[in-house]
């Protein structure tokens, strides 16, 4: 059973709209979650993690337990975040990364 | 510093033939883990290393998989008998001690014929 889905496989935007990723999640335990983005010709990165709570490249990511979400927003895209984003998981007591399918968001100027 | 090294960049090999794929983890990184990717997936999970042990080998599809850290540094994932669905990227990542960021190299793209 799929354990993260991320129920956009492509998604395009308009330079300065906002962007929401979307990722849900089944897991009855206590997850990490992740965002990690694969920008061309490039290797696949993290872009931030739950717990850290941080503001990557202006990103964020709110994990909602009620909801088993963890969707990706950023007030106004840029053309340089277009890019592959994969949404995953860590399981507690597990080291691997659980990943979702993926979205590919397009930047259009 | 070096990220995660990994070679060769691309393979392509015949069905039956054995193939090994490289890993060189960052220095010091004590957790290695090996994924594959297939096109149109996210990465799949096929085992992780913590020093020279498989800590986790739950995700290697069948006995023709194996993978090995002698040295608790450079890994190699060896398939035998490959088969054409076996064609995907493999992906290797590392990780600190006590750290859950895994930083991955550009992966080995490999193609069974």
């Amino acid at each position: 059973a799929q354990r993260v889905t991320q129920p956009e496989k492509l998604l395009s935007v308009f330079k300065g709209a906002p962007v929401e990723l979307k990722c849900n999640y089944s897991y009855s335990g206590s997850p990490e979650l992740f965002w990690y983005v694969q920008y061309s010709r490039q290797r696949l990165q993290l872009l931030l993690r739950h717990i850290s709570r941080e503001s990557i490249k202006g990103f964020t990511a709110d994990l909602n337990k009620g909801e088993t979400s963890f969707h990706l927003k950023k007030p106004f895209a840029q053309e340089e975040d277009s890019a592959m984003y994969y949404c995953a998981l860590i399981e507690g007591g597990s080291e691997k990364l659980v990943f979702g399918k993926g979205t590919k968001l397009t930047v259009n100027p | 510093g070096a990220g995660v090294s990994q070679t060769p960049s691309n393979k392509v090999t015949e069905k039956g033939k054995y193939v090994e794929l490289r890993c060189d983890p960052i220095s010091g990184h004590t957790a290695l883990y090996w994924y594959r990717q297939s096109l149109g997936q996210g990465p799949e999970f096929l085992i992780y290393f913590q020093g020279t042990g498989a800590a986790d080998d739950s995700g290697l599809p069948n006995d023709r998989f194996f993978a090995v850290r002698p040295e608790g540094s450079v890994s190699t994932l060896k398939i035998q008998r490959t088969e054409r669905g076996d064609s995907a990227v493999y992906l290797c990542a590392s990780s600190p001690g006590g750290s859950k960021t895994q930083y991955f190299g550009p992966g080995t793209r490999l193609l069974v014929l």
